[in-house]
């Protein structure tokens, strides 16, 4: 199982303000197999980003992913304010693939 | 889109069983893969199963293995998760969630297995004495 980390635990910025948020996976991810997901308060996570650095349908394009092997990319050109929310790196594929970083809190400075 | 509805939060004692329901609408259901996750508080995501509701044969984490059945009811477009020998450490939220990978007509299953685009709104599961 690959086991995935998030880094900051906490980002702390201002509405219009660039977010970098960085997932690092314990071994090589093959096929691009890593998406991301934002969570807002009390809802279910939504799908951001697929294989790597693919918008899902309806996410706009200040979101964007990066990265290969073990070390990943998300980045959110403009925070909005539905963007202030948690943020999780997911890898997935068959049944023992399915795993998600611990998450990045991305909250209001 | 498919619309997932979940049934509503449950209080349950120690060593007691709950099951929990996501009915589909809007979208096919039973050639897609319909997945349980969970979400303990302040947690992360954990995935625990997920089952095609026209093989009806469920896929489970080895952690949930012994303890999570998942079944399928195709003539309500309805999925479920019961959920045995409750544990304080099992209060979370649990989501259904709607895997991007299906079984289509030529035989073939298209897509990949684990990427959620569609989720339910969650249920709160509480277990307490």
């Amino acid at each position: 199982e690959i086991v995935l980390t998030q880094s900051p635990g906490t980002l702390s910025l201002s509405p219009g303000e660039r977010a970098t948020l960085s997932c690092r996976a314990s071994q090589t991810i093959s096929n691009n197999y890593l998406a991301w997901y934002r969570q807002k308060p009390g809802q279910a996570p939504r799908l951001l980003i697929y294989a790597v650095s693919s918008r899902a349908s309806g996410i706009p394009d200040r979101f964007s992913g990066t990265g290969s092997g073990t070390e990943f990319t998300l980045t959110v050109s403009r925070l909005e304010p539905e963007d202030f929310a948690v943020y999780y790196c997911q890898h997935y594929g068959s049944s023992p693939r399915i795993t998600f970083g611990p998450g990045t809190k991305v909250e209001i400075k | 889109q498919v619309q997932l509805v979940q049934s509503g939060a449950e209080v349950k004692k120690p060593g007691s069983s709950v099951k929990v329901s996501c009915k589909a609408s809007g979208g096919t259901f039973s050639n897609y893969v319909f997945s349980w996750l969970r979400q303990a508080p302040g947690q992360g995501l954990q995935w625990m199963g997920g089952i095609i509701p026209m093989f009806a044969t469920a896929t489970l984490a080895q952690k949930f293995q012994d303890r999570v059945t998942i079944t399928a009811d195709e003539s309500t477009s309805t999925a479920y998760m019961e959920l045995s020998s409750l544990r304080s450490d099992d209060t979370a939220v649990y989501y259904c969630a709607r895997d991007h990978y299906y079984y289509d007509s030529s035989g073939d299953y298209v897509g990949v297995p684990g990427l959620f685009d569609s989720w339910g709104q969650g249920t709160l599961v509480t277990v307490s004495s």
